[in-house]
């Protein structure tokens, strides 16, 4: 298993500002994920983390607005950029352990709960 | 596309009651199934998983069978606790698909009454 932490926990930030959210994995894992979660819904896949190179975005999201950092295989990094209260969510980091084909276990982090006002 | 379709909460229990949370998926491939719990505060925990049809997974005293037959992975507890409340989502994953992407379902509130 793997046991990820993330800071700040939570916080609230101003419109026009940016927060960089740090996530760190106590284990290696093979992939790195972040997601946002608004209120209510389900979780919404950010993009992947790779490790020195560029993240992989979904659609809908842009890296000048999350700009994300994976400098090692335990660290990463999530900024949300320019801020406005739309982007009030939790932001959760997750990590995935490898396996067998089909074997794999994903796990997140506590979540970083941001308000804009 | 991949989907996945939970029963729409909240769902309200007494305390030793019997619970059910329905999940059906829709999925090209052969996927992994999961289920996820999210205490109030909290980040999402693995709860159970199951990798391929028929398999069950187990864990804290719930339950769900992959059934490939039905698409279903309903999540079952025999006899549930206040300690269960939570928000429940279940979700899908098709090996060697998108390589980030644990498709969630909407997530299903579950409140338990002493």
């Amino acid at each position: 298993s793997a046991v990820i932490s993330q800071k700040p926990s939570r916080d609230i930030c101003q419109r026009g500002t940016s927060l960089t959210i740090q996530c760190q994995v106590d284990s290696q894992v093979t992939m790195m994920f972040w997601y946002r979660q608004q209120p209510g819904q389900s979780l919404t896949l950010i993009a992947t983390a790779n490790q020195g190179s560029e993240a992989t975005y979904e659609s809908g999201f842009v890296i000048d607005k999350f700009p994300i950092s994976r400098p090692n295989l335990t660290f990463s990094t999530l900024t949300v950029s320019n801020m406005s209260p739309e982007d009030s969510s939790i932001y959760l980091c997750s990590g995935r352990t490898s396996g067998r084909a089909n074997s794999y276990e994903q796990y997140f982090g506590p979540g970083t709960r941001l308000t804009v006002t | 596309g991949d989907s996945v379709t939970q029963m729409e909460g909240p769902v309200t229990l007494s305390e030793e009651a019997f619970l059910t949370i329905n999940c059906t998926y829709t999925a090209t491939g052969y996927p992994s199934l999961f289920w996820y719990v999210q205490y109030p505060g909290e980040g999402l925990q693995l709860l159970l998983k199951a990798t391929k049809a028929d398999d069950k997974g187990s864990n804290k005293g719930f339950e769900a069978t992959y059934r490939k037959e039905t698409t279903s992975f309903h999540l079952e507890k025999g006899s549930v606790q206040v300690s269960d409340s939570a928000v429940y989502f279940c979700a899908l994953h098709l090996y060697g698909g998108s390589q980030g992407n644990l498709i969630f379902g909407k997530g299903t509130k579950l409140s338990v009454k002493p």
